[in-house]
């Protein structure tokens, strides 16, 4: 079982305020880090999917960043907006020999009007 | 394009009941998954498959059962239902390359009472 840790589990904030988290994984048994965005009562929509170490990708005012030597990567919301409270979900994709999706337990955001 | 569908949308079963949770994808995508969200735990890998034929277990398979006779359905099976089987199942399909996002169904809400 892949280990796939994200953090914080939830963080509350000001609208208009910057903000990012943390998802952690096994760096031995990287082929792509996936980033999906939640909205409750509906299902998880995909914002990136990453490859390559360093890898930096941006959608609007989200961005990501990737480190797979020491296996992590960091979600930023600039100048955050009330329809940006989700949760967000990373997932690890443990490509050949596994092909499984694993996915960490998401960080609740909400942003306070 | 319908993308994922699953289906029942809800369903309540008794103790001991059996189902089949259906789910068909038109994007005709290699790879498909089962998925259960039980809360606070984000999503949890059931079954997996990564084309017509082939299957495989994730991280909590024991009291259920997988086909996939077609690359569009990834059918999930049920035995003897049991309260702790109740949660959200998400279906997700994805194409075998490494850098492709998942598609996600609707879900099913399930009950077992």
């Amino acid at each position: 079982i892949l280990n796939v840790e994200q953090s914080p589990q939830s963080l509350h904030v000001q609208e208009g305020d910057s903000t990012n988290f943390t998802c952690s994984f096994p760096s031995s048994n990287f082929y792509a880090l996936h980033w999906y965005r939640w909205e409750t009562a509906k299902s998880p929509e995909a914002l990136f999917v990453m490859t390559l170490n360093g890898d930096e990708k941006k959608k609007g005012r989200i961005s990501a960043t990737l480190n797979t030597k020491e296996g992590y990567s960091y979600l930023y919301i600039k100048g955050s907006q009330p329809e940006d409270s989700a949760t967000y979900l990373c997932a690890l994709y443990s490509g050949a020999g596994s092909y499984q999706l694993t996915f960490g337990k998401g960080t609740k955001l909400s942003v306070i009007p | 394009n319908a993308g994922v569908t699953q289906t029942p949308k809800f369903r309540i079963l008794k103790i001991g009941q059996s189902m089949t949770l259906q789910c068909a994808q038109d994007m005709n995508h290699n790879y498909m998954y089962w998925y259960r969200q039980d809360p606070g735990m984000g999503l949890k890998l059931i079954y997996y498959s990564v084309g017509a034929g082939i299957t495989d277990k994730g991280e909590v398979p024991n009291g259920y059962n997988v086909s996939r006779s077609t690359t569009e359905d990834f059918p999930l099976r049920l035995e003897l239902a049991a309260p702790s089987q109740t949660s959200v199942y998400f279906c997700a399909s994805r194409t075998g390359g490494m850098n492709t996002e998942a598609f996600f169904g609707q879900g099913t809400r399930l009950t077992v009472v």
